[in-house]
């Protein structure tokens, strides 16, 4: 499939268990970003990679691991996973620097219990 | 305060209407500004794109950007059902900001 794509779409999990929610696309962007977005407060910037094996963290990085060992690749790992981590997560990427048009993937739900 | 406040309503208002949507913002580096449509359990997708202040259109939607106010809006005229969503407005200088989202429904 073209584009940008993230699974799995639904997730519940148990408080402590190892998640991790994938994310690949297909345009070969150097850029790629993980969102979390919550009512009230938005989309916020969790981690970002401007390359391959190159990531930095963002607005909320506590709680989540990332790689990025190939460009169309960029997993998030929650390696323990909290309530407060209930939410739907976007991964984005784009092609030009970190202000340009990011392109969006449908999102995974994530639920913590 | 947040960076990037924006009401996030929820807006409802009749077909053919014309609605304005708007965020305030307080880091003046802000430069590019946009603004993302989001249909319920979707991703967002780009909306409106601008640069600096000043006013861009792109058939129904108007995007204008008030740096001296540290303001932007967005205008859709002649609303459609279609255009039920919510919107987020996005700055960005350094790194990139959202605002949480005006959640907007047009009523046939």
């Amino acid at each position: 499939d073209a584009g940008i794509t993230q699974s799995p779409r639904y997730k519940i999990t148990e408080t402590g268990r190892q998640v991790t929610l994938m994310c690949h696309q297909t345009w070969s962007h150097s850029y790629m970003f993980w969102y979390r977005q919550d009512l009230g407060h938005g989309l916020r910037l969790i981690y970002y990679s401007a390359a391959a094996d190159i990531t930095d963290k963002g607005e909320v990085p506590d709680g989540y691991v990332v790689s990025r060992s190939k460009t169309e690749n960029f997993p998030l790992t929650l390696e323990s996973a909290t309530r407060s981590q209930t939410s739907v997560y976007f991964c984005a990427s784009t092609g030009g620097g970190y202000t340009d048009t990011q392109y969006f993937g449908p999102g995974t739900r994530l639920t913590v219990l | 305060q947040k960076e990037v406040e924006q009401d996030p309503g929820p807006l409802s208002v009749p077909e053919g209407a014309i609605v304005s949507l708007n965020c305030t913002y307080s880091n003046s580096a802000f430069q590019y500004f946009m603004w993302y449509r989001q249909y319920s359990r979707k991703g967002p997708e780009l909306l409106m794109y601008t640069y600096s202040s000043g006013n861009k259109e792109d058939g129904r939607f108007t995007a204008q950007v008030d740096k001296s106010s540290k303001y932007i809006s967005l205008f859709i005229r002649d609303s459609q059902p279609s255009d039920s969503a919510t919107y987020l407005c996005a700055m960005s200088a350094n790194d990139m900001r959202f605002g949480a989202g005006t959640r907007l429904t047009v009523k046939p």
